[in-house]
């Protein structure tokens, strides 16, 4: 599969824990994203590295949520001290940098359960 | 500051039947608009770019730029288009990130 592939598929975690999502993005692609979604809503920007760089994070990224991606390859996501509100669906995705913007591919997503 | 509204949560249409789901931004500048599909089961995928002015699936979307719109539109609407559909904006070559500013998405239902 040489899509965007993303670990676990769905992680139950109690109240309090730590979690970490690893994404690994296409090999080609040099900008790789992490969304995530809520119930109803669409998918909602978190921050995004070019190669190893994370040039942008979103103030919904408090400061419990920390992501690397240290050789610009694969990127993880770790949620600290996990709240019920961190519950949702967790998207990565990756894209080239061209003059055209040719969208993202995103992986299937990580389903985080807060309990 | 960007944002995508999709006003239809629930789309429903018999087979057969035109189809046109509604997308409206708000952006100041010349964005880029796409179109996202999600089938049931499956990771959300790139349907249509409005800069490529494509046809995918039957589908077409026209970017107007007075009405800040961009509505997806097939003429007939088969069963297999049932998914959900998002909406979505980047800032284009003048926004560094191309990052993707979604709408809530329309569920389309096509009845047999």
């Amino acid at each position: 599969d040489t899509g965007v592939s993303q670990d676990p598929r769905h992680k139950i975690t109690k109240r309090g824990q730590n979690v970490t999502f690893r994404c690994d993005p296409i090999s080609e692609h040099n900008r790789l994203y992490w969304y995530r979604q809520t119930l109803g809503q669409g998918p909602e920007f978190l921050t995004y590295f070019q190669n190893e760089a994370q040039l942008e994070k979103s103030r919904l990224l408090s400061d419990r949520f920390s992501a690397e991606r240290p050789k610009g390859s694969f990127s993880t996501l770790e949620i600290q001290r996990t709240e019920q509100g961190d519950s949702a669906m967790y998207l990565c995705a990756s894209s080239l940098t061209l003059s055209a913007n040719y969208g993202y591919t995103f992986g299937s997503g990580t389903r985080l359960t807060v309990v | 500051a960007q944002r995508v509204t999709q006003p239809e949560k629930l789309l429903s249409v018999f087979k057969g039947a035109p189809v046109e789901l509604k997308c409206n931004y708000s952006y100041s500048g010349s964005p880029e608009l796409f179109w996202y599909v999600q089938y049931s089961r499956q990771r959300l995928q790139l349907l249509l770019r409005h800069i490529s002015r494509e046809s995918i699936k039957g589908f077409t979307a026209d970017l107007n730029k007075g009405e800040t719109s961009f509505h997806l539109k097939k003429p007939f609407a088969q069963e297999e288009d049932s998914a959900m559909y998002y909406c979505a904006l980047s800032p284009g070559r003048r926004g560094s990130n191309y990052k993707l500013t979604f709408g809530k998405g329309t569920l389309l239902t096509v009845n047999p």
